[in-house]
C-alpha cells in the first residue's frame, strides 16, 4: 500500500512570490491535514480538508490556503510568501479523521529567501 | 498559549535501560493522545496512542501512561535500542474530532 506522498520535496522561492505544494494520500483515505513545522515549534496545524470540504482550520493568515479534489488529492497555497514561512510543511492523511491515527508524509521542506 | 507541552527538548539514554518521555497538557477536554515519532528528513511516524478510558496501553516495547487527574502522559520505551533515537512528539485531541495539538517535541539519543 503506497504511503503518502508529497511534492515536491525541497522548494526556494523569493519573497512575494507564491507556491503550491500536493499531497497524495494513502488510498481510501479521505481526510487530509496540513502542519507547518519550523525550528524549536511543534507541528503546528493549518487546515484539514474531508470530501474535498474544509472541515477545520487553524490559526494561520489567509495567505495560506488549500483545496482538496476529488480523488482526495490535496493541495496547499501560500501566497505573498515572507521569510516567515520558511519550514516543513507535512500532510497527514486518515481514513476518518482526528479519531484514527494519521499518516504522514515526508514533508516539503520550503525556503523563503 | 501551549496546550501540549514537552519541556525536555533533549534525553540521552544508555542502550538498554528504559526511556521516559514526559507530556502535559492543559486543556482539560482532551481525551485522546498519541505519540509520534519522527526522523530527519522524514514525516512522523504514528506510535501509540491512548483514550482518557484508560491510563496505561502497551505495545510491545513502548507503554503510554496517562494520568487524567495530573494532565500528565509519558512514554515509556524498554529496551531503548539505537534505532529509538528520533524526535518524539505527543500530541492531543478532543474526542478524536478536533485538530492534533502537537508538542514541541523530545529529541531522544539512545548510546550504545
Amino acid at each position: 500500500k503506497a504511503g503518502v506522498t508529497q511534492t515536491p520535496r525541497y522548494l526556494i522561492k523569493t519573497r512575494g512570490q507564491q507556491v503550491t505544494l500536493s499531497c497524495s494520500p494513502i488510498s481510501g483515505h479521505r481526510s487530509v491535514s496540513w502542519y507547518q513545522q519550523t525550528p524549536g515549534q511543534g507541528l503546528q496545524f493549518l487546515f484539514e480538508y474531508f470530501s474535498e470540504t474544509q472541515r477545520n482550520k487553524g490559526n494561520f493568515p489567509g495567505r495560506f490556503s488549500g483545496r482538496q479534489f476529488s480523488n482526495s488529492r490535496s493541495e496547499m497555497n501560500v501566497s505573498t510568501l515572507e521569510l516567515g514561512d520558511s519550514a516543513l510543511y507535512l500532510c497527514a492523511s486518515s481514513s476518518t479523521g482526528f479519531s484514527t491515527e494519521a499518516f504522514f508524509g515526508q514533508g516539503t521542506r520550503l525556503t523563503v529567501v | 498559549d501551549q496546550q501540549v507541552k514537552q519541556n525536555s527538548p533533549s534525553l540521552s539514554v544508555q542502550e538498554g535501560r528504559i526511556s521516559i518521555l514526559n507530556c502535559d497538557y492543559t486543556n482539560s477536554m482532551f481525551d485522546y493522545f498519541l505519540w509520534y515519532k519522527k526522523y530527519p528528513a522524514e514525516g512522523p511516524t504514528f506510535l501509540i496512542s491512548i483514550s482518557s478510558i484508560k491510563d496505561k496501553n502497551e505495545d510491545g516495547r513502548f507503554t503510554v501512561f496517562l494520568n487524567k487527574s495530573a494532565k500528565h502522559l509519558s512514554l515509556h520505551i524498554v529496551p531503548s535500542q539505537p534505532g529509538d533515537s528520533a524526535v518524539y512528539f505527543c500530541a492531543a485531541s478532543v474526542s478524536g474530532n478536533t485538530p492534533l495539538v502537537f508538542g514541541k517535541g523530545t529529541r531522544l539519543s539512545v548510546i550504545a
